[in-house]
């Protein structure tokens, strides 16, 4: 069976710090990973996505993860945040035509 | 284009009443599924529609829920009786039509939710 860990359910940064949001996976065979955000009352976004093709993936807004297979990892990084990064964001791993969450992890951005 | 769209926004019931959500997927997109958050946990899959047809209802907690695509367009979920536990947001989402994995290739477009609450 697949399944994502968010290791966080709540982190908080200064704006222009770097953002580390960390999630494992469990999957017996190569897995397609996923980060979704969701700010204040709108939907889901998809913020990257991993299919086997590169193991460092660019998203939007300046984020990325790496797929690392030896640590079963695919964290979300971003180098500088804003503001507007504040929402909850959740590692998602896919398994044919469904999606399955993590817990999510919300994160707060200080001035 | 329009984004997916859900109806109510939000919704309070009793619980041993009936209610509806919709759902209008984006135009042309032939896959809607139905996901769910109940409070304080993660989002969890309900079910998956083609055109009009069930796909994989396995996430469907039970014969309370009943979900429906008639002429493939857009979509109810019905939840009749309700319960307590029903309480949450509920999502819909669509993509275009695929073969095998269907949204690595298309991505899964998500609406804002409907957030019940049963008292």
């Amino acid at each position: 069976a697949q399944s994502v860990t968010q290791l966080d359910s709540h982190v908080s940064v200064s704006e222009g710090t770097p953002v580390l949001l960390r999630c494992n996976y469990s999957s017996s065979y190569s897995p397609s990973l996923f980060w979704y955000v969701q700010h204040p009352n709108k939907g889901l976004q998809l913020l990257l996505k991993y299919t086997s093709a590169a193991t460092l993936v660019k998203g939007i807004n300046g984020f990325e993860a790496e797929f690392k297979k030896s640590e079963t990892s695919f964290h979300l990084t971003k180098p500088s945040a804003h503001m507007s990064d504040a929402a909850e964001y959740f590692c998602v791993v896919g398994n044919t035509d469904k999606l399955i969450f993590g817990t999510g992890t919300r994160l707060q951005v200080f001035p | 284009e329009a984004g997916v769209t859900q109806f109510p926004s939000h919704s309070v019931i009793e619980k041993g009443q009936t209610v509806t959500l919709r759902c209008d997927p984006i135009s042309g997109h032939d896959n809607l599924y139905w996901y769910r958050r109940v409070m304080g946990k993660e989002i969890k899959f309900l079910l998956h529609f083609v055109k009009e047809s069930k796909q994989d209802e396995s996430g469907m907690p039970n014969n309370r829920f009943l979900a429906e695509r008639t002429g493939g367009t857009y979509s109810t979920l019905k939840v009749q009786p309700a319960e307590l536990e029903d309480s949450g947001v509920y999502f819909c989402a669509s993509s275009q039509s695929g073969q095998g994995i269907l949204f690595y290739n298309s991505p899964l477009h998500f609406g804002n939710g409907t957030r019940l609450t049963v008292t």
